[in-house]
């Protein structure tokens, strides 16, 4: 069965510091997503990202925040210079727009999460 | 906009016996609703979903969910209660106005008690 991998599952990095979360998505989704959830917390939406370009985003996501597909299989999530309140597990998601149109299935699939730490 | 309502944080329930958590939304459009379920440190899991079939939709473990749109309702449900049960479940609305993206409710920790 196809699904969303991340890696790192884990990590941790220091307050200032750059980090990019790396995600593959299933390989016939259009449409990525990612969510943050900070412990404890309900999942918040962050970015969508269809056709090669941001089709939403959330307050949250703000200057600090990026998205980008490098290749044809990954999506990456970067934060320039994180805080300490970006520590959170981040959920990458796709989905199949063409079903969702014919509203058949708006199923996003998601990807186990990476945690990330900021100390 | 669309959104989902959790009515209750935490449920406790005994072992073997029913399990009902429940979820309100508010939409525009006719939805797609789901249930998802979150053990500790781990990843979501996909309970059941609503597309506009059958309104009774059953989803993994004997959970089961009942479209009620007269009354706004997503209820889950189980009838009996097993320890492995015991998780954070979200309610979750599709954003069909857009993009898609899922708009996550706040949550209900279910309790089991032995």
């Amino acid at each position: 069965e196809p699904e969303v991998t991340q890696t790192p599952s884990h990590q941790v990095t220091q307050m200032g510091q750059e980090v990019i979360l790396r995600c593959v998505p299933i390989s016939n989704h259009l449409y990525f997503y990612w969510y943050r959830q900070i412990l404890g917390q309900k999942v918040e939406f962050l970015v969508s990202f269809y056709n090669n370009e941001i089709s939403e985003k959330s307050e949250i996501f703000d200057d600090q925040f990026s998205v980008e597909r490098p290749d044809g299989s990954n999506f990456t999530l970067k934060i320039r210079s994180t805080k300490l309140e970006d520590s959170a597990m981040y959920f990458c998601a796709s989905s199949d727009p063409f079903l969702a149109r014919q509203g058949l299935n708006t199923e996003a699939f998601f990807g186990q999460g990476t945690r990330l730490t900021v100390v | 906009a669309q959104s989902v309502t959790q009515l209750d944080s935490h449920v406790s329930v005994s072992e073997g016996t029913p399990v009902l958590l429940r979820c309100n939304y508010s939409s525009s459009y006719s939805p797609s609703l789901f249930w998802y379920v979150q053990h500790p440190n781990k990843g979501l899991q996909l309970l059941l979903k609503y597309t506009s079939a059958a309104t009774l939709v059953k989803g993994i473990n004997g959970f089961e969910a009942e479209f009620k749109k007269s009354e706004t309702s997503f209820h889950l449900t189980k009838p009996s209660a097993h320890m492995s049960d015991a998780a954070e479940y979200f309610c979750v609305v599709s954003d069909l106005t857009g993009t898609y993206k899922y708009i996550f409710g706040t949550g209900t920790r279910l309790k089991v008690l032995a």
